[in-house]
Parts: C-alpha cells; sequence; structure tokens
C-alpha cells in the first residue's frame, strides 16, 4: 500500500514571496506519477502539475514547479512571486503505473495562506 | 471551473439511511470517480467507472455503490448510513480511464451531514 505524507498542516507567506509546500510518499514501485492538486476555498480542486516518475527533469508550470528526489522519495512543490489567488489547499497526490484502477493516493493536504 | 457539477450541495440524513449523490461529468468523459473526504483529511477513493462498468473499488464497503449513464451522469449511493459517512464527496470525470496521464477534473463536491 502506499502513503503520501504532508508533514505541513499550515503555512503563510508574503504575496510576491516564494513558498515551498513538502511531501514525501512511501512505495515499493518504481514507475509512478506524482500530482499536486489545489482547492481553494469553496471551489473545485484543480490539478496544478504532474511529475512522472521515471523523468529525472522536474516538472514546471508557470511559476509552480517540483524538486523530484526519487531515492528521498520527496515530492515538493514550489510557488514562486506567490499571488493572493494561490490561497488554497494543496494535496500531493500519487499513483502507481499498475495500480491505476485503485485512484489517486492523496495526503492530508497544506493550508496555504497568502498574505497581501 | 471544471466543468463538473454535482448535486445536492449539502445534504443532512440519520443513520440508518439510504441516500444518492450525483454528478454530471464533462461531456465525452468515459471516466467517473468518487472520492471521500472526511474534515481535515485528502480525499479517499471509493471507485471507479469507466463506459458504465466499475473498473476499480478502494477500501470502502458494499453499501457504497455506484452507477454510470450514458449520458455523462452518474450516482452514488451510501446504504445504511454511519455517522463516519459524513464527508464531503467528490466526483472526478476525465477522458479515458488512465488515472496517471488523463487529467481529472473534479466537481465541487456534496457534503454529506449523518446525524
Amino acid at each position: 500500500a502506499q502513503t503520501v505524507t504532508q508533514s505541513q498542516p499550515e503555512m503563510s507567506v508574503q504575496e510576491a514571496e516564494t513558498v515551498t509546500l513538502s511531501c514525501t510518499y512511501d512505495t515499493s514501485e518504481n514507475n509512478y506519477y506524482l500530482f499536486w492538486y489545489k482547492q481553494p476555498p469553496s471551489r473545485q480542486m484543480i490539478l496544478v502539475i504532474r511529475q512522472e516518475a521515471y523523468k529525472q527533469q522536474n516538472a514546471t508550470e508557470n511559476r509552480f514547479s517540483v524538486n523530484f528526489q526519487k531515492a528521498a522519495k520527496s515530492f515538493s512543490l514550489k510557488i514562486s512571486d506567490s499571488q493572493l489567488g494561490d490561497t488554497a489547499m494543496y494535496f500531493c497526490a500519487f499513483v502507481p503505473l499498475e495500480a491505476q484502477f485503485e485512484g489517486l493516493t492523496f495526503g492530508t493536504g497544506t493550508r496555504l495562506t497568502i498574505i497581501p | 471551473e471544471t466543468g463538473v457539477t454535482q448535486s445536492p450541495t449539502h445534504l443532512i440524513k440519520t443513520r440508518g439511511q439510504q441516500v444518492t449523490l450525483r454528478c454530471s461529468s464533462q461531456s465525452g468523459h468515459n471516466t467517473v470517480s468518487w472520492y471521500q473526504q472526511a474534515l481535515g483529511q485528502g480525499p479517499q477513493f471509493i471507485f471507479q467507472y469507466y463506459r458504465e462498468e466499475e473498473n476499480g473499488r478502494g477500501n470502502f464497503p458494499p453499501r457504497f455503490s455506484g452507477l454510470q449513464f450514458p449520458n455523462y451522469s452518474s450516482e452514488l449511493n451510501v446504504n445504511a448510513l454511519e455517522l463516519d459517512d459524513s464527508a464531503l464527496y467528490l466526483c472526478a470525470s476525465s477522458l479515458e480511464w488512465q488515472v496517471n496521464t488523463d487529467t481529472q477534473y473534479f466537481g465541487p463536491g456534496t457534503r454529506l451531514t449523518v446525524l
């Protein structure tokens, strides 16, 4: 069974600063995908970024980038030039390539607040 | 928004009752997944339907069941409600069943309270 751990229940940062959210996972699988999802207050959860485990290069999407350390089973999300609209719950999620019918495994989330 | 809708928004039931939650996927999306998100927790996978057949299930008892219809709508049914069933129920739709590469589009959720 896979587990995903997000050790920072809450974080806050000033607008325009950079913030890094942590995620670690435990698995015996070698091929898998990792995700960061954003759940704004009273709004729908949306995909922020996706990383394929067999790719060495860290994924980036505009102001969002990841630091994927496969050996350490670590997958952190960096948000640069943070904006008020980044305020949300952020969930790290995992799915093994060979067990996609088991759905995504999510962490418990980090509540991020951007301070004006 | 994601184009996925859910109804009702909120629901209050009594222990032992049955409930049906509804989801309307994006048109053309063949897969719908359901998740349970307890307060302060991340979503937990209940099951997944692909082209009207269940093709994946998480660690939930049989009293959690579902249906998917040809018109891209789906249902989650829960029988014999228990207090621990109180949660936000999310549905997510995607084009195909490959969760790794197919982006899942989540609905806003149904908040179920069991008294």
